[in-house]
């Protein structure tokens, strides 16, 4: 199946900072998804981004489908930033799961 | 808030028991997820329905199953359980002709 890694697996920003966090995935892809998962547990959407790029207020997104990456990037980091940072793909015909990376883990101090 | 709703917030239970996680996917979406997310394992899918039939499995154990009702909430039922099943378990559900996926607020899973 395809394979998803992330990184860092670990980040640690002061507040303000800005950071990049990256997703490589093994093989082409139908869908790309982009979550946070806060310290409560809860999985929020934050972007669906198969390709291109997106902007949603501090946070972005760029796929390049064709190179088989994924950035996310984070401005201005605030401390309700903090969390995991997970990116799941979906791959070929019919195959309508998630499969997900194991995470960026971010921290952000004051 | 996705809009996709878990019963219970939490469970503890003991070993060897049988518990039953609910789902109730966001107004008009068909399909249905659940996955598992442990520590050592991380998040791993377990199975889908759409519009009440089975569409995909994962990592699903016979100990597990799953089912989609009429009126299109899920139900996942976890029998025999092992100290291994303690886990959070999301529940997603996706609109008719999209792979967007929107994820409940998970049910957190203790066996003692």
């Amino acid at each position: 199946g395809i394979q998803v890694e992330q990184s860092p697996p670990d980040l640690i920003l002061q507040e303000g900072a800005n950071s990049t966090l990256r997703c490589n995935f093994s093989d082409s892809v139908n869908n790309l998804q982009w979550f946070h998962q806060n310290p409560w547990g809860q999985l929020i959407n934050l972007f669906y981004i198969p390709s291109g790029t997106k902007q949603n207020g501090r946070l972005s997104a760029t796929t390049v489908a064709t190179e088989r990456y994924s950035l996310l990037y984070i401005s201005s980091s605030q401390t309700t930033d903090s969390g995991v940072y997970f990116c799941a793909v979906q791959s070929g015909a019919g195959s309508y799961q998630l499969t997900f990376g194991k995470g960026t883990k971010l921290s952000v101090i004051p | 808030d996705s809009g996709v709703t878990q019963t219970p917030k939490h469970l503890i239970t003991a070993t060897g028991q049988r518990v039953t996680l609910r789902c109730s996917p966001r107004s008009g979406d068909l399909s249905v997820y659940w996955y598992q997310q442990s520590l050592d394992q991380g998040l791993q899918f377990l199975i889908q329905y759409y519009n009440g039939e089975e569409r995909a499995k994962g990592n699903i154990l016979e100990r597990f199953s799953a089912q989609q009702f009429p009126d299109l909430h899920s139900e996942l039922n976890l029998s025999s359980l092992e100290l291994g099943d303690s886990a959070l378990y999301f529940c997603a559900s996706s609109p008719p002709g999209t792979t967007t996926q929107y994820f409940g607020p998970g049910t957190r899973l203790l066996v003692l």
